[in-house]
């Protein structure tokens, strides 16, 4: 059973545009929400974080929205450079739980092309 | 300075053997996780220590044991491989437990069980 799912498997985008990134989850206990980004080879980064207690947050050219009645949240990354080409995982926490755990969505690969 | 390590990057064996990935962080962090990443690309949590002691064990086969001799080593040790264990795993450390601590990752161990 899939508690964190992200739908779209790739993305491509053109250098400069918005990148969108969504992300729903099922299980009301999470409360918070992560992104991270993995290039080919290499282990995934953090890049952006938001609680349940906040709707927006922001650093630099990435965006994630979150939208709790909808159970839904969003990365966005403008403008999107080809660098940013990368898989996005989204993961989901119930922060309440004392086991420390992170619940990972597929993944989308972003293709940002030049 | 890597930040979190994992040897080997690659590890090719036969069905019925037993190995060994061993993780390091110079990080200073309390808790250490094992991930397993297979072919459907899913990131799952296998094991969570904090400070040496066992915090998560999600259903995994007997046949993998984290070992934690401190806090910045958390070995996986699987005996009796199997085909389907092939997957990439990935060692991850954070400051204290759950995701309000971002977690970081090692490169990943791609085993492939032949």
């Amino acid at each position: 059973d899939q508690q964190v799912k992200q739908n779209s498997p790739s993305l491509s985008v053109q250098e400069g545009r918005i990148s969108i990134l969504n992300c729903d989850y099922t299980n009301s206990m999470f409360d918070y929400f992560l992104w991270y980004k993995k290039y080919p080879a290499e282990g995934p980064t953090f890049l952006i974080s938001i609680s349940s207690i906040k709707d927006k947050n922001e650093d630099g050219r990435f965006t994630v929205f979150l939208n709790k009645s909808a159970k839904h949240l969003s990365l966005h990354i403008v403008p999107s450079q080809p660098g940013d080409s990368a898989v996005y995982f989204c993961a989901a926490e119930d922060s309440g739980g004392s086991n420390y755990k992170l619940t990972f969505g597929k993944g989308t690969l972003l293709t940002v092309n030049p | 300075d890597t930040a979190v390590s994992q040897t080997p990057k690659y590890l090719v064996t036969q069905m019925g053997n037993d190995k060994s990935i061993k993780c390091e962080q110079n990080l200073g962090h309390d808790t250490m996780y094992w991930y397993k990443q297979d072919s459907k690309k899913f990131l799952k949590i296998m094991f969570s220590y904090n400070n040496k002691e066992l915090i998560i064990n999600e259903t995994v086969p007997n046949r993998f044991s984290p070992k934690s001799p401190d806090k910045a080593h958390l070995n996986l040790h699987i005996n009796s491989l199997e085909l389907g264990d092939s997957a990439v795993y990935f060692c991850a450390s954070s400051q204290s437990g759950g995701g309000s601590y971002e977690q970081y990752f090692g490169p990943g161990t791609r085993l492939t069980v032949t």
